[in-house]
């Protein structure tokens, strides 16, 4: 089940910065629930890019940045490259479910 | 280097049960939970459920608490997740991965490493 929607595609020129946005309700984002964020490059698997909302794992370029308030959450990409090309899918938890949640998926293309 | 290694993909009849499993390497076992999460064909991620590898306890998303069965080796640091009654909408990727945490709280936990995936096609 998809409670969190993110927009079906966005795509930028290299160098450009794009947003990616994660807009979920009260049962989730909305009761103050973190989000996080993975990239899948096309035929892997989801990797972690961002945690605790606005956190980093080491090896993740800093280009990458996360932020939240209220029932929305945002990804974004500053100077995008071309291997930035991937789907990107933001995370939380769901207390009307008790359970985990994914977002709809955004599809990056890079220009 | 923590790994979560996978099993082979799987061709199966509707109505039939298939059985994944899933290896992990890299840090202790029972450290930390594991997850399942379902990916179909053109479609996102949805959770399944997750397996406490210390002690077998389960918790099972409502969509998939009829039909799934996660278990834990704690021999042979495997964790296994079984479908039954298969069916054709459960073509799809499924993926293992370790759980993190910031705190107790059941409210901050993400998934990090992921398996590789496994397929399993469900075709009569």
């Amino acid at each position: 089940q998809f409670v969190l929607t993110q927009p079906p595609s966005v795509s930028g020129a290299p160098g450009q910065r794009v947003t990616i946005s994660c807009t979920g309700g009260r049962s989730n984002l909305g009761s103050g629930y973190d989000v996080y964020w993975y990239q899948q490059l096309p035929g892997t698997a989801p990797k972690l890019l961002i945690y605790s909302n606005t956190d980093r794992p080491s090896g993740v370029p800093d280009r990458f940045s996360g932020s939240k308030s209220g029932t929305s959450a945002s990804l974004a990409i500053n100077g995008l490259q071309a291997e930035d090309e991937a789907d990107y899918y933001c995370q939380s938890y769901d207390s009307g479910l008790t359970g985990y949640v994914f977002g709809t998926g955004t599809k990056v293309t890079v220009l | 280097e923590v790994q979560l290694v996978q099993s082979g993909a799987e061709l199966k009849k509707p109505g039939t049960t298939v059985k994944i499993s899933c290896k992990v390497s890299g840090y202790t076992f029972t450290d930390h939970f594991i997850h399942w999460v379902q990916q179909a064909p053109g479609r996102g991620l949805e959770w399944m459920g997750l397996v406490d590898t210390e002690d077998g306890e389960t918790i099972y998303a409502k969509k998939f608490q009829a039909r799934v069965i996660m278990t834990a080796d704690t021999s042979a640091d495997t964790v296994y997740m079984e479908l039954s009654s298969l069916r054709y909408e459960d073509t799809a990727v499924y993926y293992c991965a370790r759980d993190r945490r910031a705190s107790s709280s059941w409210s901050q936990r993400w998934f990090d490493p992921w398996g590789q995936g496994t397929l399993v096609t469900v075709s009569s």
